[in-house]
């Protein structure tokens, strides 16, 4: 199984300032016959079902606000929040969906400083 | 629009069985997979399965093997999770969520179903 593991568990960010998630993958979720990496990064508010936000590692979904992006490639990964809204305060999970079983980070909780 | 409607919350004996189900709408039901997805409390997302609207197939993962069965009626666009030999460990809010394929990103989620093992 592909485990990943994300970094830091929590973070606290002040409003309008830059956050910044790591996720790794045990192995390489770049597919070569494509070029593409089988990484997704959801959102999951409280009491709420996750939203997708990223797909293949940096493809935003339609309708989520440019100030969240997403970058890395193989194994290595980052989802960024470039100004931090009050909105944004949620568990924030990547996902490897390279192979089956597919498998999530642990989630990383984002709070207002 | 895209809607996958989950039926409501149920609390089980251990040793039971649950069935949830997952009502989709707003697209054409056998062109996208089904995958469960189970949340125990304060914890993370493990996925479970997926099935394939279209024939019935299912990939299930190695932990629920034995004891999950997913099923769907094409007839009223609802897949269904049948989870058995219910422990106080299989307490957990389960999610249904769509994708196109059984190795791409899910781009819809169902609303959770909570599903409490107490005796």
């Amino acid at each position: 199984d592909i485990v990943v593991t994300q970094s830091p568990d929590s973070l606290a960010v002040s409003l309008g300032e830059r956050a910044t998630i790591n996720c790794r993958s045990s192995q390489s979720v770049l597919h070569s016959s494509n070029n593409k990496n089988y990484l997704a990064w959801h959102q999951q508010k409280p009491g709420q079902p996750p939203k997708l936000l990223i797909y293949w590692a940096s493809t935003r979904e339609s309708g989520v606000p440019d100030r969240f992006s997403g970058s890395g490639s193989g194994t290595d990964f980052t989802l960024t929040i470039s100004s931090l809204q009050a909105e944004d305060v949620a568990v924030y999970y990547c996902q490897q969906y390279y192979t089956t079983p597919l498998t999530f980070g642990q989630g990383t909780r984002l709070e207002i400083k | 629009q895209v809607q996958l409607v989950q039926s409501g919350a149920e609390v089980k004996k251990p040793g039971a069985s649950v069935k949830v189900s997952c009502k989709a709408s707003g697209y054409t039901f056998t062109t996208y997979y089904i995958h469960w997805v189970r949340q125990a409390p304060g914890q993370g997302l493990e996925w479970m399965g997926v099935i394939i609207p279209s024939g019935g197939s299912t990939s299930y993962t190695q932990k629920f093997q034995g004891r999950v069965t997913m099923t769907r009626d094409t007839s009223t666009s609802t897949v269904y999770m049948e989870l058995s030999s219910l422990s106080s460990e299989d307490t957990a809010v389960y999610y249904c969520a769509r994708a196109a394929s059984m190795v791409t990103y899910f781009d819809y989620w169902g609303q959770g179903t909570l599903v409490t093992v107490s005796s």
